[in-house]
Order: C-alpha cells, then structure tokens, then sequence
C-alpha cells in the first residue's frame, strides 16, 4: 500500500526557507510517476506547487517558480521541497502526493501546517 | 494559464437529491480532467480521473463526463458520507496543474 508522510518545521519565520520532506512508502519513487506538492491555506482552496519526474524534470507553478525548489532523494524515497522568502501568505498546509500519469494525484500525504510567523 | 472555474461555491442538498457540480476550463484541456473530494482536516481524495473514469473503490453513485472545456460531477443519489468540499484539477499540461475554487456540499 502506497504512503505518502510529510514532515518538517511547523513554524517559519517571515523571509526565511521553509523545507519540507516527503517520505514515500510502498512505492519506490525510482520506479517512475511524477511526485508533487500542493498547498492549502487556511479556509482556502488547493493551489498546486510544482511537481518533479523520476526523470529528475521539474515543473512548477509559474506564481512561485522563482521561490521554489523540488527535489528527489531515491536512496531513502524521498523528495523535498524548499520555499524561500517565505510570508504570511504562505502559510498553508503543505500536502505531498503521487503523480500517476492518467491518475493523476492518486496517493496523498496526511497534510502538515506550516505558520509563517515572527 | 489554464484557470478553472467551478460552480456553485456553495451547493444545499438532502440525503436522496440528484447534485450536479460543474467546472469550467478557460481552454479546452481535451479529457484531462479530475474531481477530489475532501473533508475538514484530511487529504483531498480521488474521485474521477480522465474526466470520467472511476477511481478504484469510489462508490458508482460518483460519475464525471465532459471533454473539452465543459465537465460536470455528478451523485445520482447524496448519502450522508458525500457532505464535503468537491474539486476539479486539470492536467492538460503536465507542466501547469491548476485546481478550481471548490463546492461545498451541505446539508439543507
């Protein structure tokens, strides 16, 4: 059965990095698919951050591209995200999920808040 | 960008009532459509794929149609369990995934 658990800080402060891990269970990330995040501030809808390859090819939302890195960790099944100058308007829960071609978002993560706040 | 647009915002309905959600593309995304659904506090969850096709285990009361730019949800009869926020996401490009505004699903 296919797990996806994100983990990192709850709390960042304003115009720091926030970095965030996804760790990938039951599915080797090597074998293939794409791999995403997805944000979701408080009372507000899904907003998609970007997505990276088993190729290692990176996509990203075109409203953050210039703050946002993703990246892959095949040896412990992980990938990453980083989100720098971070602001109030970032703060959000932070879902992973695989990508699976027509499926698209099949498998997501349980979500994990992150504040920006001094 | 391709943008998204889904209505109602906010949909009233009883246990029984036939409810329709419809999303919008701003250009034709071909079938590369899908509808989540999510409740308080959990991961959005998929419903539809490929605009119509039913995710494995979703009860066959879900159905999605549509091609193009014009694509519906539909719950032929709402159970208790269907109160929730629905959302449609496409992924016509895979280099620009963009998700509509969400319907809530409520009680009436």
């Amino acid at each position: 059965q296919v797990q996806l658990q994100e983990s990192g800080p709850g709390l960042v402060k304003p115009s720091e990095t926030l970095s965030l891990t996804c760790t990938v269970s039951g599915y080797s990330i090597s074998s293939g698919y794409y791999w995403g995040w997805i944000r979701q501030p408080p009372g507000k809808g899904l907003e998609w951050i970007g997505s990276i390859y088993h190729s290692g090819s990176t996509y990203y939302n075109p409203s953050l591209k210039s703050r946002v890195t993703i990246s892959v960790d095949t040896s412990k099944n992980q990938f990453s995200l980083k989100l720098s100058s971070v602001t109030a308007a970032d703060t959000a829960v932070y879902y992973c999920a695989r990508g699976a071609g027509d499926r698209t978002f099949d498998y997501w993560g349980q979500g994990t808040l992150v504040t920006v706040s001094s | 960008d391709i943008q998204m647009t889904q209505s109602p915002s906010t949909l009233s309905a009883s246990v029984g009532d036939r409810v329709t959600i419809t999303c919008r593309a701003s250009q034709s995304i071909s079938s590369w459509l899908a509808w989540y659904q999510q409740k308080p506090g959990k991961a959005p969850k998929l419903l539809i794929y490929k605009a119509s096709s039913l995710e494995s285990g979703v009860p066959s009361r879900f159905s999605g149609s549509g091609s193009g730019t014009e694509f519906t949800l539909t719950i032929s009869s709402l159970q208790p369990d269907d109160f929730a926020t629905y959302y449609c996401q496409q992924y016509n490009s895979y280099s620009s995934l963009t998700f509509g505004g969400g319907t809530k699903v409520e009680i009436k």
